[in-house]
């Protein structure tokens, strides 16, 4: 059974203090890798896609970066508008199932 | 360019009443997916369909809920006789055809029984 494992819960940092979010995974054969930005009372934002270990992405303040059993999503002197709660979710390779498998996420508050 | 639209946004029902929930996708967008938030949980897939063909729903309660994607109109989610452990939030996502690609969100029914 595929299975994500998000760390920390939550996280309070100042603005412009740097820090990595961590995302530890099992799946039979990964397709990929996605994190999302999921805001109160909104749905899921897609953020980037990783495919193959080793890969890397990134968007204005925020690096993804792939190994063979994880994720980290960098962000880099957060602002205010960074907190949300980020997800992470894979994709088994399994031909025809495109179900995403999500972590239970990480409640990110930066304080100005 | 309108995105997912989802509605309603939210959701009453007595315990026992049916549910519809609806969702259609972005336009060029082909595949569609449920998924239910429990509070204080995350996202868990429901069920994945196709026009006119569920593809996959392993993820679908056996029994009181079914989803279906027409050839015409959006897709619908129905819980039916619903029990207050069904509130939840359910959001649907739709992606193209082809490869897997990050899939684009609504914003999500709020459902809430009382």
């Amino acid at each position: 059974e595929d299975q994500v494992t998000q760390s920390p819960e939550a996280l309070r940092l100042q603005e412009g203090e740097s820090s990595s979010l961590n995302c530890s995974y099992t799946v039979s054969g990964l397709r990929g890798l996605f994190w999302y930005r999921q805001d109160p009372g909104k749905g899921p934002e897609f953020l980037f896609t990783l495919y193959s270990a080793g890969e890397e992405k990134e968007k204005e303040r925020l690096k993804a970066t792939l190994t063979k059993k994880e994720s980290f999503l960098h962000i880099t002197a957060p602002k205010p508008e960074d907190s949300a709660t980020y997800l992470c979710a894979v994709q088994a390779e399994d031909t025809g199932r495109r179900a995403l498998t999500f972590g239970s996420g990480t409640r990110l508050q930066v304080q100005p | 360019n309108a995105g997912v639209m989802q509605n309603p946004r939210h959701l009453v029902r007595r315990r026992g009443q049916e549910a519809r929930l609806r969702c259609s996708p972005m336009k060029g967008h082909s595949h569609v997916y449920w998924y239910r938030q429990l509070p204080e949980e995350g996202l868990k897939f429901m069920v994945y369909l196709q026009k006119e063909n569920i593809i996959d729903e392993s993820g679908m309660p056996k029994e009181r809920f079914s989803a279906e994607f027409p050839k015409e109109g959006p897709s619908i989610l129905r819980i039916q006789q619903v029990v207050r452990g069904d509130s939840a939030a359910y959001f649907c996502a739709s992606s193209p055809a082809g490869q897997s690609y990050g899939y684009t969100f609504g914003s999500g029914t709020r459902l809430t029984v009382v």
